[in-house]
């Protein structure tokens, strides 16, 4: 299983453009989510996902969009990049709703805007 | 004021120390509480998981929580230059989950 995985490792973007950060999980996990990872912030949650089909906002939504493809798969989009933007941003997977269970999260995706 | 607080660090310590990391929080509800660990440009791994106060043990890993006083510790004992991480608490109750902010932790050969 290759756990969660998330496209691209690195980017940058100027000022205004848009991109999409592909999330993909092969565990068969409910739900999924987008944290955003600041020197000295921690991780904040953008958005998450409780099951297919559903989204709700986490504590830093502005500026993002997300899309639960379906099961596995869980984007976010970026629709007119800022520099308070940049940052390294995580998708993280669980069985269940932010409950008991253990969040699994990917690489991350470096995202330098300028 | 956040609802979970972490000791800011970084922390340095010479390897074979006992390591104390701490949190506090405020939202009661809280159920749940996890110590992940997260290595340089790595995403955060779960260390320990509790859901009681008291102790758990993993090895050289201890998490302590206690309810009544909203603190939760994690202990590291001999610890290792593969210790070396940032430390993030994580607490949650249904529907709701929030992560400090992490210590950074370097343990010195």
């Amino acid at each position: 299983n290759a756990g969660v995985t998330q496209t691209p490792k690195f980017q940058v973007l100027k000022t205004g453009q848009s991109m999409t950060l592909q999330c993909a999980q092969d565990m068969n996990h409910n739900s999924m989510y987008w944290y955003r990872q600041d020197p000295g912030m921690g991780l904040r949650l953008i958005y998450y996902s409780a099951s297919e089909g559903t989204t709700d906002k986490g504590e830093v939504p502005n500026g993002y969009n997300v899309s639960r493809l379906n099961k596995r798969e869980f984007s976010l989009r970026l629709e007119s990049a800022a520099p308070s933007q940049t940052s390294v941003y995580f998708c993280a997977s669980s069985a269940v709703t932010a409950g008991s269970h253990e969040q699994y999260f990917g690489p991350g995706t470096r995202l330098t805007v300028t | 004021q956040k609802e979970v607080e972490q000791d800011p660090g970084p922390l340095s310590v010479p390897e074979g120390a006992i390591v104390s990391l701490n949190c506090t929080y405020s939202n009661s509800a809280f159920q749940y509480f996890m110590w992940y660990r997260q290595y340089s440009r790595k995403g955060p791994e779960l260390l320990m998981y509790t859901y009681s106060s008291g102790n758990k043990e993993d090895g050289r890993f201890t998490a302590q929580v206690d309810k009544s006083s909203k603190y939760i510790s994690l202990f590291i004992r001999d610890s290792q230059p593969s210790d070396s991480a940032t430390y993030l608490c994580w607490n949650t109750n249904a529907g709701k989950s929030t992560f400090g902010d992490g210590t950074t932790l370097t343990v010195k050969p």
